[in-house]
Formats: C-alpha cells, structure tokens, sequence
C-alpha cells in the first residue's frame, strides 16, 4: 500500500514569514495530493490540492508543487498569519484509499 | 443540509464491551469512509465503501466492522472494545475518495 512520511513534524514561525511543509510518497501510481488543515478539536478540512499531471497550483498565500520523479511534494504558506496555526496533513490517494502523512503542527508566533 | 454527522461525540466503554458509532450523511455521496486519529500517527483508513452493499478494508480494519446498507448511513462496529481503540473516529463522505467531507469526529475512550 501507499506510505506516505510528512515533515517536519513540528513548526514554528514568525507571522509574516514563509512555511513549508514537505512531503514523500511510496507508490507511483498515486495520482492526486490533498491537503488538509485540521484546526484544535475541528475536523480536518481540504485546503488544497494537486493531480498528477500538474506541477504547481496556488490559492491565494498557499501553493502546492509536485514532483512526480522524486515522488514528493510540498505546501507553501506565504506571509502567515496567526489563523495558520494548525495541524496539517498530507495525502495520496490511488485505488480507492487516501493515505495520509503523520501531520505537521504549525505554530505561527506573533 | 448538515453535511455528515456522527453519534455520539463522546464514549467512555468498558474492555470488551460492543458499540457502533454511528455516521450518517444528507448529500448523497456514494463514496464513504471511517478513519482513526491517533497522536503523531495522523488519520488511519479503518474501512471505506464506494456505494450501498459494498465494503472494504483500509490499513487498520482488524477490530472493526461496517456495513452499507443506505447510501445514507455507514457505521462503525466494535465487537469487543480493546484499550487499543481509544482514538478519536471521523467518518467521511464524498463523491469519491478524493473530495471527502469529514465530520466533527467520536472521542472514544476504552478503561
């Protein structure tokens, strides 16, 4: 099955700078990378996401870039801000199954 | 339209005590799924079913059963609650695995 490994697992930041979050993926015939941010005691939310067949894709301060060589892809977060403290889960999916990554807690210090 | 809801949101059970949490869904989804979140491990897929009468095992099913019998509803079973299932559930559900909708989550406690 997919194995998906999801760093660092721990971030903090100065509001106002840059996060990144990376990510690997074990089978190569995943084809689709969510994200999710999943807030204290909320339900994981999808905030972006990526399909095979696309290298980058941005929405406002977050991006997401994929490399389908490597098997890795990333969130950007630019200019943080306070409501970016979360956790974050990376995601593959092939064959009816998402398999996320472990998350990375992000703490955005004012 | 509330999206997907799940009952209870909290239980405390005994060491092998049964229970189904149940997850229930408005938006006529086909694709449907319950996972576990434990510390540092992120979400685990227990089970998935991509319509009414079918079901499969994720990566951590061993404990657990599901049924489909509605294209509605999708519970949980515990047959004999272990310490080992204290974990929060959500349940989600989405026209296919790749656009799921999660709902707020089951805080199970096993003693």
């Amino acid at each position: 099955g997919e194995n998906v490994e999801q760093h660092p697992s721990t971030l903090s930041v100065q509001e106002g700078d840059s996060a990144v979050i990376k990510c690997t993926y074990s089978d190569s015939a995943s084809n689709y990378f969510p994200w999710y941010k999943q807030e204290l005691g909320k339900r994981p939310q999808l905030i972006i996401d990526i399909r095979s067949n696309v290298g980058e894709k941005k929405d406002q301060r977050i991006a997401v870039t994929l490399n389908k060589t490597a098997k890795h892809f990333s969130l950007h977060i630019t200019e943080t801000q306070p409501e970016d403290s979360a956790v974050y889960f990376c995601a593959a999916t092939n064959d009816y199954k998402l398999s996320f990554g472990a998350g990375t807690t992000v703490t955005v210090r004012a | 339209n509330a999206g997907v809801t799940q009952t209870p949101k909290f239980q405390v059970l005994k060491t092998g005590q049964s229970m189904t949490l149940q997850c229930a869904q408005d938006m006529n989804h086909e694709y449907m799924s319950w996972y576990r979140q434990d510390p540092g491990m992120g979400l685990r897929l227990i089970h998935y079913s991509v319509g009414a009468g079918i079901t499969d095992q994720g990566e951590v099913p061993n404990g657990y059963n599901v049924s489909r019998s509605t294209t509605e509803d999708f519970p949980l079973r515990l047959l004999s609650a272990a310490p080992s299932q204290t974990s929060v559930y959500f349940c989600a559900a989405g026209p296919s695995q790749e656009t799921q909708y999660f709902g707020p989550g089951t805080r199970l406690l096993v003693l």
